[in-house]
């Protein structure tokens, strides 16, 4: 079955400064790649997704990239915020199947 | 609101008791999952039903029995309560395709004593 690796599993960066996870995944058949962002207490939330026939995708202050020769994807975080501080969870997922295989976590703390 | 529902938030409970957590959602989505969070926040898929069907099963003690009456209700019932079933339960939804959002609910917070 898929196996999804995250890294790091924490980080720390300042006010405005820049942070990025990274993904690997182990099924090539994986094509749908979700981040997650968890705050304390609560559920997971989307914050971005990317499709395999796409390289990047941009929403305001966060990226997606995406290397399926190298079968690895990233989230990028510019101009990080005090809010930008909980645990981000990358995932991937095939076509068929709604089976979801999350990597094990980010936890981001953006120091004011 | 329309959200994913879960009740109750906080669940503390002796060993080898038996325990159902309920699951609503009123998205009009027709999937529903059970995920387990573990202490180190890891995130797992247990059950997942469409249409009120069994779709995925992950190796779950037979402890763990999913009913769904209806498709946008979700239910986890725990027999015989251990201690490694500490954990926080999520249930999830999302319309049955590869690319759909899952949308989450508020967790609960399982202690077993």
């Amino acid at each position: 079955g898929e196996n999804v690796e995250q890294h790091p599993s924490t980080l720390s960066v300042q006010e405005g400064d820049s942070a990025v996870i990274k993904c690997t995944y182990s099924d090539s058949a994986s094509n749908y790649f979700p981040w997650y962002k968890q705050e304390l207490g609560k559920g997971p939330q989307l914050i971005i997704d990317i499709r395999s026939n796409v390289g990047e995708k941009k929403d305001q202050r966060i990226a997606v990239t995406l290397n399926k020769t190298a079968k690895h994807f990233s989230l990028h975080i510019t101009e990080t915020q005090p809010e930008d501080s909980a645990v981000y969870f990358c995932a991937a997922i095939k076509a068929a199947g709604n089976k979801l295989t999350f990597g094990g976590g980010t936890r981001v703390l953006v120091k004011p | 609101d329309t959200a994913v529902s879960q009740t109750p938030k906080y669940l503390v409970t002796q060993m080898g008791n038996d325990k159902s957590i309920k699951c609503e959602q009123n998205l009009g989505h027709d999937t529903m999952y059970w995920y387990k969070q573990d202490s180190k926040k890891f995130l797992k898929i247990m059950f997942s039903y469409n249409n009120k069907e069994l779709i995925i099963n992950e190796t779950v003690p037979n402890r763990f029995s999913p009913k769904s009456p209806d498709k946008a209700h979700l239910n986890l019932h725990i027999n015989s309560l251990e201690l490694g079933d500490s954990a926080v339960y999520f249930c999830a939804s999302n319309q049955a395709s590869s690319y759909n959002e899952q949308f989450f609910g508020p967790g609960t917070r399982l202690t077993v004593l």
